[in-house]
C-alpha cells in the first residue's frame, strides 16, 4: 500500500508571497493532521481534518488554513509569509480520528521563506 | 496550555547499553501515548505506542511503561545498536491533538 505523500518536497518562496501545500493520505484514510517542525520548537500541531471537517486547530495565526477533499486528500495554505514560517511541514493520516488509530506521516515539505 | 516535557535532550550510550527517555504530561485525561523514531533526513516513524489502560507494552528491544498517576511515561531501548542513533519523540492526545515533546536526540557509539 502507497505511504502518505507531500507534495511539492521543497518549496523557496518570500516574505509577502503565499504557498498551497498537498498531502495524500494512506487509501482509506479519512482522518489528516497536519504539523510544523522547526529545529527550536519540535512539532507543532496545525489541524487535523476527518471526513471533510476541520476537527482541531493548534495555536497558529490565521494566515495558515486548510481543507480536505472529498477524496481525503487535503491542502493546507499559508498567506502573507514571513521568515519565521520556514520549516518542514508534515502530514499525517490515519483510518480514524487522531488517537483511535495509528498515524503516519508523510516525507514532508520544507519550505524556506527569504 | 496542555504540553510535554521530555527529558533528556540528547544521550549518548554505548552500544550493548540501554537508553531510557522520559516524559511528562499535564493532562491527566490523556489516554494515547506513542513515540515516534525520526532518522535524519527521513519521516517520523511510529516504533511503539501504549494506551491508558495498560502500564506496560514492550516489543522485542523497545519498551514503554506508563505511570497515569505521576502522568509520565518512558521509552527504553536495551541493547542499543548503531541504527537506534535517530531522533525520538513522545507525543500525548491532549485534548484531542496529538502534542509532541521537543525530541531526545540519541546517539548509539560503537
Amino acid at each position: 500500500k502507497a505511504g502518505v505523500t507531500q507534495t511539492p518536497r521543497y518549496l523557496i518562496k518570500t516574505r509577502g508571497q503565499q504557498v498551497t501545500l498537498s498531502c495524500s493520505p494512506i487509501s482509506g484514510h479519512r482522518s489528516v493532521s497536519w504539523y510544523q517542525q522547526t529545529p527550536g520548537q519540535g512539532l507543532q500541531f496545525l489541524f487535523e481534518y476527518f471526513s471533510e471537517t476541520q476537527r482541531n486547530k493548534g495555536n497558529f495565526p490565521g494566515r495558515f488554513s486548510g481543507r480536505q477533499f472529498s477524496n481525503s486528500r487535503s491542502e493546507m495554505n499559508v498567506s502573507t509569509l514571513e521568515l519565521g514560517d520556514s520549516a518542514l511541514y508534515l502530514c499525517a493520516s490515519s483510518r480514524a480520528p487522531t488517537g483511535e488509530e495509528t498515524q503516519y506521516f508523510g516525507p514532508g515539505t520544507r519550505l524556506l521563506v527569504l | 496550555g496542555e504540553n510535554v516535557e521530555q527529558h533528556p535532550s540528547t544521550l549518548s550510550v554505548q552500544e550493548g547499553d540501554s537508553a531510557v527517555i522520559k516524559c511528562t504530561y499535564s493532562d491527566s485525561a490523556s489516554n494515547y501515548f506513542p513515540w515516534y523514531k525520526q532518522e535524519l533526513g527521513k519521516r517520523p516513524q511510529l516504533i511503539i505506542d501504549i494506551r491508558s489502560n495498560v502500564g506496560e507494552k514492550k516489543d522485542q528491544r523497545i519498551a514503554v511503561t506508563l505511570n497515569k498517576t505521576a502522568k509520565h511515561f518512558s521509552l527504553h531501548i536495551t541493547e542499543t545498536q548503531p541504527e537506534d542513533s535517530a531522533v525520538y519523540f513522545c507525543a500525548a492526545l491532549l485534548n484531542t491533538p496529538l502534542v509532541f515533546g521537543k525530541g531526545t536526540r540519541l546517539s548509539v557509539i560503537a
